[in-house]
């Protein structure tokens, strides 16, 4: 098992730019979910999903888009990028068993320019 | 809405001696709790989780946390610190339907001194 998986690993963009940075895990998980980490401002929830077609907001979700078409996979895009949302951004899942962990992928490091 | 509060941004501890990291949690509910910590440019571990039974609860590299409903925290501690214990920890709360996603508190940095 590849576990979460992550792409691109860094990433530079202009102001206005657009991209969708990847999320794939290969452990049949339910429940995916997004963070952006900030120095000084932990790990931030951005939405989250609960299955396949079905996804929520998270405390921080202005000027990030998401869907979830499969099991596996559950893309962020980003539709104009702003200097604000240069972070590092992770994206993890859990089975649905109560008290299951989170496994996390290993982050994008996002900059806006 | 769920939150965590961690109050101390920044400990440091003499190696050997005991540590106390402290959570407090906003939640209705029983919540699930986790305490995971993140070495510099790393990812982040588990290091321990509560979600219902006893209220000590045991985890990895020796640490331990009590959750205390009264007081609506779920301290981390450990009784020896080792130097390799020094890097950024975070409290947690599960969020959403059964706890699907999480909160996090903004942090607390171990420095160790020898």
């Amino acid at each position: 098992n590849a576990g979460v998986t992550q792409t691109p690993k860094f990433q530079v963009l202009k102001t206005g730019q657009s991209m969708t940075l990847q999320c794939a895990q290969d452990m049949n998980h339910e429940y995916m979910s997004w963070y952006r980490q900030d120095p000084g401002m932990g790990l931030r929830l951005i939405h989250y999903s609960v299955g396949a077609g079905i996804t929520d907001q998270g405390e921080v979700p202005n000027g990030y888009n998401v869907s979830r078409s499969t099991t596996e996979d559950f893309p962020l895009r980003l539709l104009s990028a702003a200097p604000s949302q240069t972070s590092v951004y992770f994206c993890a899942s859990r089975g649905l068993a109560t008290g299951e962990e989170q496994f996390f992928g290993p982050g994008t490091r996002l900059t806006v320019l | 809405a769920q939150s965590v509060t961690q109050p101390d941004i920044h400990i440091t501890v003499s190696e050997g001696a005991s540590l106390e990291l402290r959570c407090n949690y906003s939640y209705g509910a029983t919540p699930y709790l986790f305490w995971y910590v993140q070495s510099p440019g790393q990812g982040l571990q588990l290091l321990l989780k509560y979600f219902s039974g006893d209220t000590l609860v045991q985890g990895i590299k020796g640490f331990e946390a009590e959750f205390k409903r009264s007081q609506s925290s779920f301290n981390l501690r450990k009784p020896s610190v080792h130097w390799s214990d020094a890097a950024e920890y975070f409290c947690a709360v599960g969020a959403g339907q059964a706890g699907t996603a999480l909160i996090f508190g903004k942090g607390t940095t171990l420095s160790v001194s020898s």
